[in-house]
């Protein structure tokens, strides 16, 4: 079982529709989660940073951890083409520098 | 664009060579990462290095070396290749290290090995 699991998708969705994301984790000792955008060819671009539980929001994403479940998401509101992407759950544990990642999910978002 | 650079951008070269791939940090920041991302196994953290000193080791095999130099940059050497080593290398670096500091990546090395 790998430590962190994420469904690969594709996720194809309409413009303007709320997108979800999930990874979910086994190793509880993980406190640090991100959330990279990486575009076709591209390097990974950070995208949100949270640490331990709780929400944060930025514009668009908003980044949920939920650590009693060991698993977190990523909501991206008023989805645009723009946003076709494939999107990578990352952890870590504290005061480690090896990030963990998931697969990658494919979302397309269609006008 | 992160401030992350990689050199050279694609690499196609043939099994048993060796080849040498460069990245450049932000300006300012001390830690270096490498990882390898391939369809099979995702993106594989292989190696850290913070000021000059390794830091962290991952999933790197013992044909890949890496070095940071004084002035930061990094380099990855991968020798005897194979035909499993085709894949993208990416960069990344972090002001400091630890789990604090947000990793920013380069654009990444494509390597095919024929």
């Amino acid at each position: 079982q790998k430590e962190v699991e994420q469904d690969p998708g594709p996720l194809s969705v309409p413009e303007g529709a709320i997108v979800s994301l999930n990874c979910t984790y086994s190793n509880s000792a993980f406190q640090y989660f991100m959330w990279y955008r990486q575009y076709s060819r591209k390097g990974p671009e950070l995208l949100m940073y949270t640490y331990s539980s709780g929400n944060k929001e930025d514009g668009r994403f908003t980044a949920q951890v939920d650590k009693s479940s060991k698993y977190i998401s990523l909501f991206i509101r008023d989805s645009q083409p723009s946003d076709s992407a494939t999107y990578l759950c990352a952890m870590s544990i504290y005061n480690t520098d090896k990030l963990i990642f998931g697969t990658g999910t494919r979302l397309q978002v269609f006008p | 664009d992160s401030g992350v650079t990689q050199t050279p951008k694609h690499l196609i070269t043939a099994t048993g060579q060796r080849v040498t791939l460069r990245c450049s940090p932000r300006s300012g920041d001390l830690s270096v990462y490498w990882y390898q991302q391939s369809l099979d196994q995702g993106l594989q953290f292989l190696i850290q290095y913070y000021n000059g000193e390794e830091r962290a080791k991952g999933n790197i095999l013992e044909r890949f070396s890496a070095q940071q130099f004084p002035d930061l940059h990094s380099e990855l050497n991968l020798s005897s290749l194979e035909l499993g080593d085709s894949a993208l290398y990416f960069c990344a670096s972090s002001a400091q290290s630890g789990s604090t500091y947000e990793q920013y990546f380069g654009p990444g090395t494509r390597l095919t090995v024929t």
